[in-house]
């Protein structure tokens, strides 16, 4: 089942900061996040396993909530390379390892 | 990260022919791999599970008979589109997955059927 994402798209000045939110009505073992810039596939940039965890890449975190099961992603002091479109990616379990049910998108544009 | 690379890149072709798309694990052995279609502005949506030495298992609604998939090798899974049509034109995109769980993508081939 498709995760939710939101918002569909946002529109930051450089240095600003933006949170993209991803969740779903299932268990989920892990969360993955991707971006990706036009005509080109998706850069893996983090994963979240069960258990409930943050990391951080850079500037860009991200944190599980397992209870609600529900993941964001964090855009701190944002950069132009920063634009793009960023998917969320869930996987369920063990049994279905590997596929990854992934958002409908968030299109950030990050602007001078 | 692992390198997963994709040929073509760009494949146009007449309606009613097929099209077979390679991808390769550069530097890594993989028993699996996965195939993804992405339409224009719109998600990645999983169409099939290649396993190696063994058939692909498809997503619901994928059309095994007309996307085959061969995972002859550990480095090499091709998907053929067969007798393509104008609806079949998308973004393809194989992935395999790292040791941490994360997903490497091709650089993906961009079909289009006229």
């Amino acid at each position: 089942q498709q995760p939710v994402q939101s918002p569909q798209a946002v529109i930051l000045r450089e240095g600003e900061d933006a949170v993209i939110n991803c969740s779903s009505s299932k268990a989920l073992y892990s969360v993955h996040w991707y971006r990706q810039k036009h005509g080109e596939a998706p850069v893996f940039l983090m994963i979240l396993l069960k258990g409930g965890e943050q990391k951080g890449h850079d500037k860009i975190s991200a944190s599980f909530n397992e209870k609600k099961q529900q993941s964001s992603l964090y855009l701190t002091a944002s950069q132009l390379s920063y634009s793009g479109t960023y998917f969320c990616g869930t996987e369920m379990g063990t049994d279905s390892w590997g596929k990854l049910q992934f958002g409908a998108g968030t299109q950030v544009v990050v602007t001078p | 990260g692992a390198v997963v690379s994709q040929h073509p890149s760009r494949v146009i072709c007449k309606s009613g022919t097929s099209v077979k798309i390679e991808c390769r694990s550069l530097d890594f052995q993989a028993t699996t791999m996965f195939w993804y279609r992405q339409f224009p502005k719109q998600s990645l949506m999983l169409m099939a599970t290649s396993n190696e030495g063994s058939k692909a298992t498809y997503e619901q609604g994928v059309e095994k008979d007309k996307f085959l998939i061969n995972h002859a090798s550990l480095t090499l899974s091709t998907l053929t589109v067969t007798s393509a049509h104008p609806e079949d034109s998308s973004f393809y995109i194989c992935s395999s997955r790292g040791s941490g769980g994360e997903q490497y993508f091709g650089p993906g081939t961009r079909l289009t059927v006229t």
